[in-house]
């Protein structure tokens, strides 16, 4: 049974690039969140999906960001024009429903570059 | 206001020995869950214990015990005979039941020494 799976794992774009993270949930999962965490920290919530509706999107930053978890594939979120402070490291996450008793089992993550 | 607090930025222990890593929250919802995970050099995020806010006992998972107390809002992290395959960033963090994110502590590193 496969985990969370995320791609690419490391990605290195130039100031005013767009920047794209994938996000394939475990299977049965139909929950997705992503976080970001930024060195030495811990990780923030940007924003919570369920297939085709975005649930919660309370930590995005109102610009640049997106995210979309089609009905088919992966969940995607997108940066567009990035900047230097978007360099983080971005972790997403799946669960099989809400509720404080089930556990999100994280990605890999996707570390991201901006040079 | 912040959530979840993780007052040690650095910890020491020599291997074999056990260690605590403190955490506490903050929350007025009566439905909640607290979890730890470990993130080691390698980045990825490893959950370790999960303990519900109703649950009566304190959790367990091999060498990792959670000390939940309730009342004083904190679930400190025990980790017994440390391993040098411990040393990592540990996690605090909180989901309350009404809620779509976990909140999480700004981490404690562990560094278990030979």
């Amino acid at each position: 049974n496969a985990g969370v799976m995320q791609n690419p794992r490391h990605l290195v774009r130039r100031r005013g690039q767009e920047a794209r993270l994938r996000c394939s949930p475990m299977k049965g999962h139909s929950h997705v969140y992503w976080y970001r965490q930024l060195p030495e920290e811990g990780l923030k919530f940007m924003v919570y999906l369920q297939k085709e509706n975005i649930i919660d999107e309370s930590g995005m930053p109102k610009e640049r960001f997106s995210a979309e978890f089609p009905k088919e594939g992966p969940s995607i979120l997108r940066i567009q024009q990035v900047v230097r402070g978007d360099s983080a490291a971005y972790f997403c996450a799946s669960s099989p429903a809400r509720g404080s008793y089930n556990e999100q089992f994280f990605g890999p993550g996707t570390r991201l570059t901006v040079l | 206001a912040q959530k979840i607090t993780q007052t040690q930025p650095g910890m020491f222990v020599q291997e074999k020995e056990a260690v605590t890593l403190d955490c506490t929250y903050d929350t007025s919802d009566p439905s909640y869950g607290l979890f730890w995970y470990k993130q080691p050099s390698s980045g990825e995020m490893i959950f370790l214990i999960y303990q519900g806010s109703y649950d009566q006992q304190n959790a367990t998972e091999g060498r990792y015990s959670l000390n939940f107390q309730k009342a004083r809002k904190s679930a400190n992290l025990v980790i017994s005979a440390s391993q040098l395959g411990d040393s990592a960033m540990y996690f605090c963090a909180m989901r309350e039941g009404g809620d779509n994110d976990m909140r999480f502590g700004a981490g404690t590193r562990l560094t278990v020494k030979p």
